[in-house]
């Protein structure tokens, strides 16, 4: 069964990047079917699509984030990762790895890690 | 911010049928771009619900059902009970943002 394990720091000083890996069990990340991506949820709050990668390396990207995101893949390691810089205490959230079908149609969320909180604090 | 929008809250009594409003444009839901939806219980991690508007994967209830006309969707919850007490959001593709998946603001489902 794939599951997915998001891991890294769970606090992170403002102005610094913030960095977390997602390990992938039970499929492979070089499946041609399927993107690997990133949701957040601020505490309280809504979710928030970062962005996702597909195990060539070809990234999708919120364009409100984009300019501070990076999302790469590591098939060796069965790991895709999520690099933010500069982060801000606006950028606290439970942060969600996933795998999303390929298509724009067929384009949902299943399944999902279970999150990490990461906080953006000095 | 979300470009889809749902009710803050929704509740219903035990056996009632509750429902859950999308609302979109053009760009996305009116663009014809299927609906998803996602259930989040208390402290857990979204779960999927609901897939390409009407379809539930395995293991999902059949009192849980969804729709899609022009610019919304809903998803539909009937025989209520209080294990659906979560919070529920729809997803769906936005074509004016370039690659963006985009999800809505939430409900949150209380039973009385």
């Amino acid at each position: 069964q794939l599951q997915l394990q998001e891991s890294g720091p769970g606090l992170v000083k403002p102005s610094e990047t913030l960095s977390l890996t997602c390990t992938v069990s039970g499929d492979s990340i070089s499946s041609t079917s399927y993107y690997w991506g990133w949701i957040r949820q601020p505490p309280g709050k809504g979710l928030e699509w970062i962005g996702h990668v597909y195990y060539s390396g070809n990234t999708y990207y919120n364009p409100s984030l984009k300019s501070r995101v990076t999302i790469s893949v590591d098939t060796s390691k069965n790991q895709f990762s999520l690099k933010l810089s500069s982060v801000t205490a606006a950028d606290t959230a439970v942060y969600y790895c996933a795998r999303r079908l390929l298509g724009v149609v067929i384009n949902w969320f299943d399944p999902w890690g279970q999150g990490t909180l990461v906080t953006v604090s000095s | 911010q979300s470009v889809l929008t749902q009710p803050p809250s929704v509740s219903g009594a035990p056996g009632q049928r509750v429902t859950i409003s999308c609302t979109g444009s053009s760009s996305n839901i009116g663009a014809g771009y299927d609906v998803h939806w996602y259930q989040q219980l208390p402290g857990t991690a979204p779960k999927l619900l609901m897939y390409g508007n009407t379809n539930r994967p395995s293991g999902v209830p059949d009192r849980f059902s969804g729709s899609k006309s022009g610019t919304s969707a809903s998803l539909a919850i009937t025989g209520l009970q209080a294990e659906d007490e979560a919070d529920y959001y729809c997803q769906s593709y936005d074509s004016s943002l370039s690659g963006s998946n985009v999800f809505g603001t939430g409900t949150k489902v209380t039973v009385l």
